[in-house]
């Protein structure tokens, strides 16, 4: 079935530094969405795009957080400067229509 | 606020035997979503059963929804270990983009 892709599967950096999470979404999509869960807790909407706008962001979604799709490439995740608390596995999903949504396989984050 | 709650929290069941997960949720729905996540991997869509369905099927899977109660199902058949999963219900409002809130799922176990 159609496969999204998150580089890298794993980050590990300082608290303080600047990280960029690239996601892969299937091709024609045209809905994205940057989800975070902690170890052992749900998943958690962070933001949605479309169109080359957020549509929708949740608390979650601190001022150190940013996304874009810049010319159709990656679908990206910048947090800046990050925290410990930004330790999580993010998940990237793309949706055709904005109804089924279609996951990427994570990032583990960890923030020193 | 959660707009789902799947129950019960864990199931265990050995292969071949079936296995059935409950969803009760709060809103008014286009149409709900099942999703499978397995561990390291991101949720996968399992099943979409519009809110003027009462069951769809999907080779050993089986959903039904009852709007008056707003509450759903999803039974899983002659299951196998690679069953193993957390499965979370989604409900699915009138808005394109929908963001999906996740509930902390069904931990079903299909042991040898």
């Amino acid at each position: 079935g159609p496969k999204v892709l998150q580089i890298p599967s794993h980050q590990i950096i300082d608290m303080g530094q600047m990280v960029t999470l690239n996601c892969d979404p299937v091709s024609n999509h045209l809905y994205f969405y940057w989800y975070k869960q902690i170890l052992g807790q749900q998943m958690e909407f962070l933001v949605n795009f479309y169109n080359g706008k957020v549509m929708e962001k949740s608390k979650l979604f601190k001022d150190q957080f940013s996304v874009e799709r810049p010319d159709g490439s990656y679908f990206t995740l910048k947090i800046q400067p990050t925290a410990l608390e930004d330790s999580a596995v993010y998940f990237c999903a793309s949706s055709p229509l904005g109804y089924e949504q279609y996951f990427g396989p994570g990032t583990r984050l960890t923030v020193l | 606020s959660q707009l789902a709650e799947e129950n019960p929290w864990a199931l265990s069941v050995h292969e071949g035997e079936s296995v059935t997960v409950n969803c009760s949720y709060k809103t008014s729905i286009t149409a709900l979503q099942w999703y499978r996540q397995k561990s390291g991997e991101g949720p996968a869509q399992l099943i979409l059963i519009r809110s003027n369905e009462r069951e769809k099927r999907n080779g050993r899977l089986r959903a039904t929804l009852d709007t008056s109660s707003q509450s759903s199902s999803l039974s899983i058949t002659a299951t196998r270990c690679e069953d193993t999963a957390v499965y979370f219900c989604a409900p699915l409002t009138n808005s394109a983009g929908n963001k999906l809130t996740f509930g902390i799922g069904t931990r079903v176990l299909v042991r040898p």
